[in-house]
């Protein structure tokens, strides 16, 4: 069974400092995906990240992908209020079939203060 | 363009009763996707659609649970006899490669 652990799962940030979120996923996969959810909200689309050591940025935020490690990572640059939001990251499962039914974590809920 | 569009937004049924929860899919896209998300919790896959073939219906909890995509676009999930336990927002997605799009959801209460 595919597992996908995001740490940590709630996130106070203040303004104007750097964060990491971290995704872990347990079985082999070349492609991960980064959404934000706003409350009562759907999920939008951050980050494809398609192979390994693939990085991706937009604004404030930056994602990379070790396949190897099975490990992504969303970094938040200089928090800002409307970055707070719940952030959730997701893998293909499997990623060998053309399927794309996706396995979430169970997302990291952040709060940015002043 | 116009996104993945979901009908109701809002449904309370009391326990027993059917629903039925209506996906439109961007236009063109093969696949189309349902996830069930719990509250505080990340979605969780119910079932995969390409076309109009149900290729993928492993994360359906029980057999209350129908899906349907007759003409290959429009997509209605359906639960019969609900309990609290369906008490969830219902996501769809569709997609014309590997990434996906959602709508907005339906939550459903479950009284």
């Amino acid at each position: 069974e595919l597992k996908v652990e995001q740490n940590p799962l709630f996130l106070s940030m203040q303004e104007g400092k750097n964060y990491t979120i971290y995704c872990n996923y347990s079985t082999t996969s070349d492609r991960l995906y980064w959404y934000r959810q706003d409350p009562g909200k759907s999920l939008e689309s951050l980050f494809v990240l398609l192979s390994n050591g693939a990085v991706k940025q937009e604004g404030r935020l930056m994602a990379s992908l070790d396949t190897k490690a099975r490990l992504s990572t969303l970094h938040i640059t200089a928090a800002v209020h409307d970055l707070s939001a719940t952030y959730f990251c997701a893998v293909d499962i499997p990623p060998w079939s053309n399927d794309y039914k996706l396995s979430f974590g169970a997302g990291t809920t952040v709060t940015v203060r002043a | 363009g116009a996104g993945v569009s979901q009908s109701p937004r809002y449904k309370v049924a009391k326990r027993g009763q059917d629903v039925a929860l209506r996906c439109d899919p961007i236009s063109g896209h093969v696949s189309l996707f349902w996830y069930q998300q719990a509250l505080g919790q990340g979605p969780e896959f119910l079932t995969y659609f390409q076309n109009e073939a149900q290729l993928d219906k492993s994360g359906l909890p029980s057999d209350r649970f129908f899906a349907e995509r007759p003409e290959g676009s429009v997509s209605t999930l359906k639960i019969q006899r609900t309990q609290q336990e369906d008490s969830a927002v219902y996501l769809c997605a569709s997609s014309s490669d590997y990434e996906q799009y959602f709508g907005p959801g339906t939550r459903l209460t479950v009284t």
